[in-house]
């Protein structure tokens, strides 16, 4: 069975610093790896995946993510972090060739003006 | 539409009420998924559809719960007797066919027990 771990449950950071928010997984198979963002009272939002080919991945609002298979971790990260970037991150992992996603607990990205 | 899109956007229902939750998936997704997100956690996968056919359901929590997509398109997530523990946002996400795709989450539709 695959799982996700994103082992802080909540990340400070200062404007401006550069922020990473870590997700590890498990899975049998090659990963499909996605992060999504949760705003209050809100759907989540697709920023990024790891389907195949480069191991940094870029998406939406200047995100991107590393896939390092020997650590088996995808762990999101911006060089310059925005107060608006405020909100709860998901990471997810899907077995190549499976349907069923499965979500990590969250992690709760706080941007300190 | 442009999105998925989910209804009611907010429930309360009375113990032992039956309810319905609308999903209706981005035109041209044959892949639906329905998840069950408590409050302060990830999203739990409770069942999948492609087209019409609903190939994994294995994480409906009871038999309470009912799932279909009888059309391919519209579907609907329902809950029989509902109890205080099904308080939650239900998600619906649509995808094309394929697991490397993107899925789409709608907003999801928050429903209270009381």
């Amino acid at each position: 069975a695959q799982s996700v771990a994103q082992p802080e449950d909540q990340v400070n950071v200062a404007e401006g610093n550069p922020l990473t928010v870590k997700c590890t997984y498990s899975v049998s198979g090659n990963p499909y790896l996605f992060w999504y963002v949760q705003y209050p009272n809100r759907g989540l939002q697709f920023l990024l995946k790891y389907i195949t080919g480069d191991n940094l991945v870029k998406g939406s609002y200047g995100f991107e993510a590393e896939f390092n298979k020997s650590q088996t971790s995808f762990h999101l990260k911006k060089p310059s972090a925005l107060v608006s970037d405020s909100a709860l991150y998901f990471c997810a992992v899907r077995p190549g060739g499976y349907q069923k996603v499965t979500f990590g607990t969250g992690t709760k990205l706080q941007v300190i003006p | 539409g442009a999105g998925v899109s989910q209804s009611p956007r907010y429930k309360v229902a009375k113990r032992g009420q039956d309810v319905a939750l609308r999903c209706d998936p981005i035109s041209g997704h044959v892949s639906l998924f329905w998840y069950q997100q408590a409050l302060g956690q990830g999203p739990e996968f409770l069942t999948y559809f492609q087209n019409e056919a609903q190939l994994d359901k294995s994480g409906l929590p009871s038999d309470r719960f009912f799932a279909e997509r009888p059309e391919g398109s519209v579907s609907t997530l329902k809950i029989q007797r509902t109890q205080q523990e099904d308080s939650a946002v239900y998600l619906c996400a649509s995808s094309l066919r394929g697991t490397g795709n993107t899925i789409y989450f709608g907003e999801g539709s928050w429903l209270t027990v009381v």
